[in-house]
């Protein structure tokens, strides 16, 4: 069964600072997509960022990038220039390519933006 | 566009009382959700449709049942609501299967209280 795993309950960073979070998976599989969610107090789970196994290029969204490291499968998201608006927890998600489209998701890295 | 709706977004109830959480989405997806995101623990699937007329069991279905009514609505009823059932419920939905990336949409959550 495939897992996720994140193993940062919590993270703080100065305000325009970067920051990473840390995600890792498990799976056999070799055709899958990877995603990060984010959820702020209003607890809206929002998608920040996408990202195709079979795509070699890191998917990138404004100040939201991701290192995907296949082989080790490891899928981590940074944030630059951080803004005080980014504070939220952040969960890392997975999905096979297969018919089955259910997504298993990560415990959440609670992110803390420092003024 | 309203997404994805959830009724109620607050809800108390007692020992052994019966409800049942309404979900709709105006997106013609084919597949719809049910979550439940407890402390420390992510989100855990409940039970998913993958299209109108089934239904599948997730990683926690004990105690609950759902109804995919049709290809719009999507509702979790509890049958006889235990505190072990206090929890932030969210329904979701994607246009899958089939469909690439096939993204899960959020709606903005109930939270439930059972004394």
């Amino acid at each position: 069964a495939q897992t996720v795993t994140q193993s940062q309950p919590e993270m703080s960073v100065q305000e325009a600072e970067t920051v990473t979070l840390s995600c890792t998976y498990d799976t056999s599989e070799s055709d899958y997509y990877l995603f990060w969610y984010k959820q702020p107090p209003s607890r809206q789970m929002i998608l920040v960022i996408r990202q195709e196994a079979y795509k070699q290029q890191n998917a990138t969204e404004n100040r939201f990038s991701v290192n995907f490291q296949k082989a080790a499968k490891s899928f981590s998201l940074k944030i630059s220039d951080s803004q005080l608006g980014d504070a939220a927890m952040y969960f890392c998600a997975y999905r096979s390519a297969r018919r089955d489209d259910k997504i298993i998701f990560g415990k959440g890295t609670r992110l803390h933006i420092l003024p | 566009n309203a997404g994805v709706t959830q009724t109620p977004k607050f809800q108390v109830l007692k020992t052994g009382q019966s409800m049942t959480l309404q979900c709709a989405q105006d997106m013609n997806h084919n597949s719809m959700y049910w979550y439940r995101q407890d402390p420390g623990m992510g989100l855990r699937l409940i039970y998913y449709s993958a299209s109108e007329g089934t239904t599948d069991k997730g990683e926690v279905p004990n105690g609950y049942n759902v109804s995919r009514l049709n290809k719009r609505e999507f509702s979790l009823r509890l049958e006889s609501a235990a505190p072990s059932q206090t929890s932030v419920y969210f329904c979701a939905s994607s246009p899958g299967p089939f469909i690439s990336y096939n993204e899960q949409f959020f709606g903005p959550g109930t939270r439930l209280t059972v004394l």
